[in-house]
């Protein structure tokens, strides 16, 4: 069956930087885009980043751009997000989702806690 | 970017009773919007997509309906198991986005 499963989230300071990783399975992986959705803790849903199939083609949220970097190794069923220079406003679980117009299938998510 | 309001924020409703909530978009986005139900703490989970198709596997007293800038979301008939908070999302334009949410939960 379909799994995705963050993994990478944890503390880091402000103007720091993690990578997130998404680890795929039960599917071909490099026939769908994939994209990185977060969540605030309490509040709404935010899409971050999208990445087509091949690679090649990347979307980001203003929020993010110049500062995440979604990249992907479809020979390793994985997805990636480089968050670099991260603010207290990136504090969130990060989700990976596949699909590019509708999610039917979600990680668990990873925390990302920003803060001194 | 696309602006997309719920309403209502949050309701309150008994078991058995219709629940209908309400998503506009802040320009036309033709069918373009899903409908997630998200639970505490889980991953949110798609049950409507292209404004009025029902994912497979979710219950028939889920629908949705609208096109261009207004949509509407129905339970047709509330289940314990339905309490939840209900997200709209755009994916007409970049960035995609996403509705406020609703909370529901039982009178």
């Amino acid at each position: 069956q379909v799994q995705l499963v963050e993994s990478g989230g944890g503390l880091v300071k402000p103007g720091g930087s993690l990578r997130l990783s998404c680890a795929a399975s039960g599917f071909t992986f490099s026939d769908y885009d994939m994209t990185w959705i977060r969540q605030a803790p309490g509040k709404g849903l935010e899409w971050v980043s999208n990445i087509k199939s091949s690679g090649a083609y990347t979307k980001y949220a203003d929020s993010v751009k110049g500062r995440f970097t979604i990249s992907r190794d479809n020979a390793k069923n994985s997805l990636y997000l480089q968050m670099n220079s991260l603010r207290a406003e990136d504090t969130a679980v990060y989700y990976c989702a596949r699909g590019y117009r509708y999610h039917r299938w979600w990680g668990q998510g990873t925390l990302v806690t920003v803060s001194p | 970017d696309i602006q997309m309001t719920q309403s209502p924020s949050s309701l309150s409703a008994s078991i058995g009773d219709r629940v209908t909530i309400t998503c506009q978009a802040s320009q036309d986005i033709n069918n373009s919007l899903n409908w997630y139900q998200q639970k505490p703490g889980k991953a949110p989970k798609l049950l409507i997509y292209d404004a009025s198709n029902l994912e497979t596997g979710v219950p028939s007293r889920f629908s949705g309906s609208g096109s261009g800038t207004d949509f509407t979301f129905t339970i047709s008939s509330l289940q314990p198991e339905d309490i939840a908070t209900y997200f709209c999302q755009q994916y007409d334009n970049f960035p995609r986005t996403f509705g406020p949410g609703t909370k529901v939960d039982i009178k």
